[in-house]
């Protein structure tokens, strides 16, 4: 069975300041991680993904996110929060690298971003 | 590339009507498509994944004679919501993939509100 957690409902940053939403996760084989952002009453946007190589992986609109084997975590950051981050984020992990294969969703962050 | 549309986006429906939800993929043939149930402010739930051609498989929990889901060519899959309930109501969520090495991620629908009244 493959799980993964948020344990944070809500992020509060100010503009400017760097922001951490954390993940962590549990597969039995090696793990695919997701991570995505859905802004209200939209579906969602893919952020950026880990399937092998670098640990620190790099995604849109600056974020990016470290996939650390040892503590089975994969955090997503940003360096400096904008307003317009504000949204709710999910972290998803899939067993397997086909894509046919189900993702499981962490419960969600809402991020707040205050000016 | 790889966008998922829905259709409608949003949906008003009377208590024991019939609601069909369409997801195309517009530039890419989907293999497997999925559906997602999300309620406010919660997580998306998994409601079934289908393959081409096939029948879909249900995750636990979810009644297949009530979530009728065709996944007829590898660009359609449909989610028919039969004798709709209030408790139906809720933002569904589809996701398309291609199986293979290569594509190794699900693009997402929009999603589709659907209020039963």
């Amino acid at each position: 069975a493959q799980s993964v957690a948020q344990p944070e409902d809500q992020v509060n940053v100010a503009e400017g300041n760097p922001l951490t939403v954390k993940c962590t996760y549990s597969v039995s084989g090696n793990p695919y991680l997701f991570w995505y952002v859905q802004y209200p009453n939209r579906g969602l946007q893919f952020l950026l993904k880990y399937i092998t190589g670098d640990n620190l992986v790099k995604g849109s609109y600056g974020f990016e996110a470290e996939f650390n084997k040892s503590q089975t975590s994969f955090h997503l950051k940003k360096p400096s929060a904008l307003v317009s981050d504000s949204a709710l984020y999910f972290c998803a992990v899939r067993d397997g690298i086909n894509a046919g294969n189900m993702l499981t969703f962490g419960g969600g962050t809402r991020l707040m971003v205050k000016p | 590339g790889a966008v998922v549309s829905q259709h409608p986006s949003r949906v008003i429906c009377k208590s024991g009507t019939s609601v069909k939800i369409e997801c195309r993929s517009l530039d890419f043939q989907a293999t497997t498509m999925f559906w997602y149930r999300q309620f406010p402010k919660k997580s998306l739930m998994l409601m079934a994944t289908s393959n081409e051609g096939s029948k879909a498989t249900y995750e636990q929990g979810v009644e297949k004679d009530k979530f009728l889901i065709n996944h007829a060519s590898l660009t359609l899959s449909t989610l028919t919501v039969t004798s709709a309930h209030p408790e139906d109501s809720s933002f569904y969520i589809c996701s398309a993939s291609l199986a293979g090495v290569l594509y190794n991620e699900q693009f997402f629908g929009p999603g589709t509100r659907l209020t039963v009244l």
